[in-house]
């Protein structure tokens, strides 16, 4: 059974940085894309970022080009997302998404973790 | 990074049906067809009900189908069921490992 098990959100200051991690089974996560993706409260999904089965190739959307950075252990099947200089428009829940065929076709989402930034 | 456009809302009553559009680009929906729609119930998690334009996961009832003519695609639920009653968006593949998500459509069953 494939598992996507986001951890690491929670509330922080803006400017302020916070690392959400991915753990995956059930697959073998060396062979596919990730993602993040993110949803406001009440407003709808958000791509965010993305990484390439063996890392070598990141995306990311304007809205957090600079600030966030995507990365992967495939030793440890783990997805992370480096957030910094975070802003109040950052507040959202951020769901580790797997990609079946490189296509944008997420067969996988994990539970999301919310993360909230505020003073 | 332009998001696709999509209704903010669609209805329908019980076993009617009611089709959802989605409007991009060439450089997403009309340059590629890798046009794919989730579902989302209020706190759920979203769900694939069609990949690649038209075709659906396992498990997905063929009441949902797909399509797309030039840069619109289209979700459309036929017989409806108070259970389709959900927040619906479309994304595309935008080249270059993006993806590009619509700003969903809320379906109300009447």
């Amino acid at each position: 059974e494939v598992q996507l098990v986001e951890s690491g959100g929670g509330l922080v200051q803006p400017g302020g940085s916070l690392r959400l991690s991915c753990s995956a089974s059930g697959f073998t996560f060396s062979s596919y894309a990730m993602h993040w993706v993110r949803q406001a409260p009440g407003k709808g999904l958000e791509y965010v970022s993305a990484i390439s089965s063996n890392g070598g190739s990141t995306y990311y959307a304007d809205s957090v080009k600079g600030r966030f950075t995507i990365s992967r252990d495939n030793s440890k099947n783990t997805l992370s997302l480096q957030m910094s200089s975070l802003r109040a428009e950052d507040t959202a829940v951020y769901y580790c998404v797997k990609d079946q065929a490189l296509t944008g076709y997420f067969d996988y989402w994990g539970q999301g973790t919310l993360v909230t930034v505020s003073s | 990074q332009s998001a696709l456009t999509q209704p903010p809302s669609a209805s329908g009553s019980p076993g009617q049906s009611v089709t959802i559009s989605c409007t991009g680009t060439s450089s997403d929906v009309g340059g590629y067809n890798y046009v794919s729609w989730y579902q989302q119930h209020p706190g759920k998690v979203p769900k694939v009900m069609i990949y690649e334009v038209n075709k659906r996961p396992s498990g997905v009832p063929d009441r949902f189908s797909g399509s797309k003519s030039g840069n619109t695609a289209s979700l459309t639920v036929s017989g409806l069921q108070a259970e389709d009653e959900a927040d619906y968006y479309c994304s595309s593949y935008a080249g270059s490992n993006t993806v590009v998500f619509g700003g969903g459509t809320k379906l109300t069953v009447l």
